[in-house]
């Protein structure tokens, strides 16, 4: 089945460790998108790619990097990981269009020590 | 304001009855609207999504939209224990989605 998947599923680093975490499609769509979302809250959008071009949020601390190499994966890297880091990192994907609905893997919970 | 918002609940109703859950956004040049189910520590899941005004029904589920209100809502017929999890209402503006905060459904047995 054509799916979006996460990859590792739950990941422990260390306050202030580089971790970067991954994003694989199969629906072959052009757009992909990183959240982040704690816990009781709305995911929050951090950016998404329309093909290869990067469109950053406004708020997004520059702690937080994203690379597209292909159209298949996408990463969300962590430069120095700080406690509020923690929560669940959700990769969705969609194709391009008003009405397109985001499909979204299962997410990485991340945890800091 | 919020951009989109809806009551976090929690919306507790009995076995077999009609669940209803609202929302309703701010920004009137919105073109769609998407109802998302969310289990506890898992990713959103899609349900629904409309973009006329009017009712659109899947199975068990029919979300209602009513733009000149800016109101959007999904009903639940024959509620079951499995349905209980946070409902989001996501709206499409400029290509991005923007979530409220989810409304926590408890389905009673």
């Amino acid at each position: 089945d054509a799916m979006v998947i996460q990859n590792p599923r739950y990941q422990v680093t260390q306050f202030g460790k580089p971790v970067t975490l991954s994003c694989s499609q199969t629906l072959n769509h052009n757009v992909m998108y990183w959240y982040q979302q704690k816990s009781s809250q709305a995911p929050k959008l951090l950016f998404h790619y329309y093909d290869k071009d990067f469109n950053n949020e406004a708020d997004t601390p520059d702690n937080f990097q994203s690379r597209r190499p292909n159209t298949s994966f996408c990463f969300l890297d962590i430069r120095s990981p700080g406690l509020g880091d923690a929560a669940m990192y959700l990769c969705a994907t969609s194709i391009t269009g008003p009405h397109q609905p985001q499909h979204f893997g299962d997410g990485t919970r991340l945890s800091i020590l | 304001q919020k951009e989109v918002e809806q009551n976090s609940g929690p919306l507790s109703v009995p076995e077999g009855a009609i669940a209803s859950l609202n929302c309703t956004y701010s920004d009137r040049g919105s073109q769609s609207f998407f109802w998302y189910r969310q289990y506890s520590g898992k990713s959103p899941e899609l349900i629904m999504f409309i973009y006329s005004n009017g009712d659109k029904e899947d199975g068990r589920f029919t979300a209602q939209l009513n733009k000149a209100s800016q109101y959007v809502s999904l009903l639940i017929r024959d509620s079951q224990p499995s349905d209980s999890a946070t409902y989001l209402c996501a709206v499409n503006q400029g290509g991005k989605l923007i979530f409220g905060q989810g409304t926590e459904l408890s389905v009673k047995p």
